[in-house]
């Protein structure tokens, strides 16, 4: 089955610096890559996502990039705020959907002042 | 809608008990998912369900884990009997029908299970 590594695990970052969380997946067949955001106590929630006919999305200050010859993908946060810090997880799917998606261990994002 | 609704929030069982998790999905969605999450191995996809029929079981652990899904409002994941191992943060998610609509799993608020 789809093995999705992600890094690093804890990531502090002084607030308006840039955050980046990488992660990679053993199965070049997986074509669909959303980025889940969970703060404490919270439930996961969708920020981002890439298909794998594409090589790079934005939304705002968050991007995802995408490179399925290394098999590997990013998250970049630009001018990071308090409310960044959280909990990212990649994940990666076979399905082109939400179904049957591996998640990776997650990124404790730490933004402080 | 008040999103994916789960009970209870915390459980705290002794080992050997019966443990049953609720799910009420988003109305209209067709995907149910359970998932678990603890610190080692982070978030792990139990048993997705859709129309109410399980699609691929793979991820449950044991015998002892069973999913239910009597209809399209409704489902259960009962262990039994519950082992300290067990102890997690189990998570309900329910995604919506249609390719192009189904890429986001909206996730409930979790069941704190503490197995002692």
């Amino acid at each position: 089955g789809e093995n999705v590594e992600q890094h690093p695990s804890t990531l502090s970052v002084q607030e308006g610096d840039s955050a980046v969380i990488k992660c990679t997946y053993s199965d070049s067949a997986s074509n669909y890559f959303p980025w889940y955001k969970q703060e404490l106590g919270k439930r996961p929630q969708l920020i981002i996502d890439i298909r794998s006919n594409v090589g790079e999305k934005k939304d705002q200050r968050i991007a995802v990039t995408l490179n399925k010859t290394a098999k590997h993908f990013s998250l970049h946060i630009t001018e990071t705020q308090p409310e960044d810090s959280a909990v990212y997880f990649c994940a990666a799917s076979l399905t082109g959907t939400a179904s049957k998606l591996t998640f990776g261990t997650g990124t404790r994002l730490q933004v402080t002042l | 809608d008040a999103g994916v609704i789960q009970s209870p929030r915390h459980e705290v069982t002794e080992m050997g008990q019966e443990v049953t998790l609720r799910c009420k999905p988003i109305s209209g969605h067709d995907y149910l998912f359970w998932y678990r999450q603890t610190m080692m191995r982070g978030l792990e996809l139990l048993i997705y369900f859709n129309n109410n029929v399980p699609i691929d079981d793979s991820g449950m652990p044991e015998d002892r884990f069973s999913a239910k899904m009597p209809n399209a409002s409704f489902s259960t994941l009962k262990i039994q009997p519950s082992e300290p191992r067990d102890s997690a943060v189990y998570f309900c998610a329910s995604s919506p029908p249609g390719r192009l609509k189904n890429t986001e799993a909206f996730f409930g608020q979790g069941t704190r299970l503490t197995v002692v």
